[in-house]
């Protein structure tokens, strides 16, 4: 079993709708959860950490449960330049970040 | 300008040729750190520096090695390059302990023939 899972997508919408991700992971002593994305051929870049008590930026929601070891990342109003590839990422101990596959998303006009 | 610039960005080489692929932060991070990605299979971790002249193997270090002499760079270096380390390339760094956001070079495009 991968250590972070996520469906590949991709997730095809049109503009204004709402599309949510899920990431699961599978080491219960995870400490800290990030959503990272990636457009095409280029770095990664921070999208927003992740908190217990769940956390809002604009548009994009992100919760977590532990019980369940998932991570969620929610768009509202989606637009056509929210398309990209988003990472869930998972830190073990001090220095291990651990990067899932990400899950593409393409929003339509 | 907070900065991970990475060199070169394009490369094209052939098997067996040591190259070196440079890595540079203005930060004064303690964390660096290595990753290759590959279609279907993510970023997987090379290797990781948690400070200068304190380096560790990561996921992947088969076939790489890396140096930590200053604090701003961490160079990757492949002593004999073999076609399956044809990869896009990042660095990273960070200020260090799992909390802390990584911030990531542009990426270089390896191809080894």
């Amino acid at each position: 079993r991968k250590e972070v899972e996520q469906d590949p997508g991709p997730f095809n919408v049109p503009e204004g709708a709402t599309v949510a991700f899920n990431c699961t992971y599978s080491n219960s002593a995870s400490q800290s959860f990030f959503w990272y994305r990636q457009d095409c051929r280029k770095e990664p870049k921070l999208l927003m950490s992740v908190y217990s008590s769940g956390n809002e930026d604009g548009r994009f929601t992100a919760q977590l449960n532990r019980a369940s070891q998932y991570i969620s990342l929610l768009i509202r109003d989606s637009k056509l330049s929210d398309s990209a590839t988003y990472l869930c990422v998972v830190t073990l101990g001090t220095y291990k970040y651990i990067f899932g596959t990400g899950t593409r998303l393409k929003v339509l006009a | 300008e907070a900065q991970v610039t990475q060199n070169p960005r394009y490369l094209i080489t052939v098997t067996g040729k040591k190259l070196t692929v440079t890595c540079s932060q203005n930060m004064n991070h303690e964390y660096m750190s290595w990753y290759r990605q590959d279609p279907g299979l993510g970023l997987r971790q090379i290797y990781y520096s948690m400070n200068v002249e304190v380096t560790d193997k990561g996921d992947v270090p088969e076939g790489y090695k890396v140096s930590r002499k200053e604090k701003r760079n961490f160079p990757l270096i492949l002593e004999s390059p073999s076609p399956n380390q044809t990869s896009l390339y990042f660095c990273a760094s960070s200020r260090g302990g799992s909390g802390n956001t990584i911030y990531f070079g542009e990426g270089s495009w390896l191809t080894v023939v």
